[in-house]
């Protein structure tokens, strides 16, 4: 059973604040680590697809970074924004596999 | 727009009553799956689909029937549903030939209950 970490749980940030939250996945036989964002009654959505070890990802105010050879990818939001709540969820796929493994999640509320 | 269409998004049944979930999407993707949110968990696989007439079991395929017979349509079907088949389900597709590094299009969910 592959283990996907995601920590905190759950955060609650002050509007205008940046915050980084982490994802941690086995570090052999690495093909993909992916992110999404799923806002309540919603449907989960791609933020990043990540495959090389040492890439960084932006979009907007958020941006992700992946380490392979240690097994972690951290995803920043840079002043953080009501619209910005959600869970965030992180994927992995390993080699030779189709499916997904995704973690917790992260739900993150950001306070006016 | 290219989205992945789940019905019913919200469902209330009982205990042993046969159930389908239908998923659509309109992109032309050949993969398709089914993922169950539970609290305190990860979304977990229950069936996939490479193409049509293809599925294989996911992680958690107990209790769960799909078919394939259109590239677009992958229902689930909950021959006697249980109380332990509550759960948010997602349906989700993606194309191997454009998205080979696997980015999943997720539907808006159904929320099933059995009591």
């Amino acid at each position: 059973i592959l283990n996907v970490e995601q920590s905190p749980q759950s955060l609650h940030v002050q509007e205008g604040d940046s915050t980084n939250f982490t994802c941690s996945f086995p570090s052999s036989n690495f093909y993909a680590l992916h992110w999404y964002r799923w806002e309540t009654a919603k449907s989960p959505e791609a933020l990043f697809v990540m495959t090389l070890n040492g890439d960084e990802k932006k979009k907007g105010r958020i941006s992700a970074t992946l380490n392979t050879k240690e097994g972690y990818s951290y995803l920043y939001i840079k002043g953080s924004q009501p619209e910005d709540s959600a869970t965030y969820l992180c994927a992995f796929r390993r080699g030779g596999a189709d499916g997904l493994t995704f973690g917790k999640g992260t739900h993150l509320i950001i306070q006016p | 727009e290219a989205q992945v269409t789940q019905n019913p998004r919200y469902l209330i049944t009982v205990t042993g009553k046969k159930l389908t979930v239908t998923c659509s999407q309109n992109m032309n993707h050949e993969y398709m799956s089914w993922y169950r949110q539970d609290p305190g968990l990860g979304l977990r696989q229950i069936y996939y689909s490479m193409n049509v007439e293809v599925t294989d079991k996911g992680d958690v395929p107990e209790g769960y029937k799909v078919s394939r017979k259109e590239k677009r349509n992958f229902p689930l079907i909950l021959e006697s549903p249980s109380p332990n088949q509550t759960s948010l389900y997602f349906c989700a597709s993606r194309n191997p030939g454009t998205h080979r590094f696997g980015e999943l299009f997720f539907g808006e969910g159904s929320r099933l209950t059995v009591l």
